[in-house]
Parts: C-alpha cells; sequence; structure tokens
C-alpha cells in the first residue's frame, strides 16, 4: 500500500522567509502523481501544485516550488517569500498515474505552517 | 475552474437519528467523488470511494451500513450517517475529479456534524 508521509509536524517561518516542508512517499508504481495542498483555517482545500512522476522539472507556482527527488522517493515544497495568508496546514498527496478518475488520493500527516509577522 | 458544492456546512443532529450530506459538481460530471472524515488537527481519512451507478467503495474500517452512499447522477453524491451518535461527529469532505481531467481533484467545502 502506498503511504505519504510528513516529518514536520509544524513548521514556523518569519514572514517575507523561506521555509522548506518535507515529503516522503512509498510506491512500487513508477507512474503516479504528487501533489501539495493547503488548508487555511476555513478548512477548504486548495490545491498548491501538482507533479506527474515521469516529468523530471520541478514543478513551480509563483512562490512555490517543488523538489521532486523520484529516486529518493521525496517530494519536498519551498515556500518564498512567505506571506501571513500562507499560514496553513499543508497536506502532500499520492496518486496512482492510472488514466482514470476513480484514483483515489493518499494524504501525508500534515504540516502547520505559522508565519511570523 | 471546476467547483464542488457541499451542504450543508454545519449540522447538529439528536443521537440516533439520521443526516444526510451532500455533494454536487456544479460545472462538471464526475463519474466518481470521494468522502473523507477529518478529525480536529488531523490528516483526511478516506471513507470511500463513489462510483456513479454502482455501489461504493469502503475503505477497511469503515461501516457501509453506517455511512450510506449513494451516487445516483454525474454531478451528485451522498453521504447518510445512519443512527448517528456522538463518536461520528466530526468533519467531512467530498472531492471529485472531472471525467476529462482525472487529476483534476476538487474539493467541497466540507460539512461539520455534531451529535448530540
Amino acid at each position: 500500500a502506498q503511504t505519504v508521509t510528513q516529518s514536520q509536524p509544524e513548521m514556523s517561518v518569519q514572514e517575507a522567509e523561506t521555509v522548506t516542508l518535507s515529503c516522503t512517499y512509498d510506491t512500487s508504481e513508477s507512474d503516479y502523481y504528487l501533489f501539495w495542498y493547503k488548508q487555511p483555517p476555513s478548512r477548504q482545500m486548495i490545491l498548491v501544485i501538482r507533479q506527474e512522476a515521469y516529468k523530471q522539472q520541478n514543478a513551480t507556482e509563483n512562490r512555490f516550488s517543488v523538489n521532486f527527488q523520484k529516486a529518493a522517493k521525496s517530494f519536498s515544497l519551498k515556500i518564498s517569500d512567505s506571506q501571513l495568508g500562507d499560514a496553513a496546514m499543508y497536506f502532500c498527496a499520492y496518486t496512482r498515474g492510472l488514466k482514470a478518475a476513480g484514483n483515489k488520493l493518499t494524504f501525508g500527516g500534515g504540516t502547520r505552517v505559522l508565519v511570523k509577522p | 475552474g471546476a467547483v464542488v458544492s457541499q451542504h450543508p456546512s454545519r449540522v447538529i443532529c439528536k443521537s440516533g437519528t439520521s443526516v444526510k450530506i451532500e455533494c454536487r459538481s456544479l460545472d462538471f460530471q464526475a463519474t466518481t467523488m470521494f468522502w473523507y472524515r477529518q478529525f480536529p488537527k488531523k490528516s483526511l481519512m478516506l471513507m470511500a470511494t463513489s462510483n456513479e451507478g454502482s455501489k461504493a467503495t469502503y475503505e477497511q474500517g469503515v461501516e457501509k451500513d453506517k455511512f450510506l452512499i449513494n451516487h445516483a447522477s454525474l454531478t451528485l453524491s451522498t453521504l447518510t450517517v445512519t443512527s448517528a451518535h456522538p463518536e461520528d461527529s466530526s468533519f467531512y469532505i467530498c472531492s471529485a475529479c472531472p471525467v476529462d481531467r482525472p487529476y483534476g481533484y476538487t474539493f467541497g467545502s466540507g460539512t461539520r456534524l455534531t451529535v448530540v
């Protein structure tokens, strides 16, 4: 079974600084997708970034970027120029790369990000 | 963009009664929807995968008779918590993927269920 592990329960960052969240996963599949989701206090799940395993290039979305190390099964998220609005729970998630809408997401335990003004 | 509407956002029910939660994809069709449960400060736990026109697939340990899931159309899935008890109090979230974007997971805003 696939598992996703986030080893940092909580991370604190100064506003405008950079913070990196760790995520490791375990799978025997070669084709899969990885995600980072943000859950603010409203509890609405928001997609931050998505990475296809077959792509070697790391995905970026504005101030958010990932370091995808397929051999190490590592998928870290870097938040640059942190803003107060970045404060939230962040979840790493995995799904198999089968071309079907029925693929379930497996979530990590989450990392709470605190942003200090 | 894809939108998933989940209702109600909050519900309080008496112990022993049933409560229904709806999950609608507003601007896309979804053959599959997912139901999660989230305890405070914890991650999302998948309860079941809802398949349009067929029986839901439940995760191990989830009581099928307590958590009834119906996916009657390509835009609507419902979760009914039957004979609710205080331990069923939780935050429930649904998710769906457009048929033409299998990795475009979109989440509802969640339902906070309190059983008194």
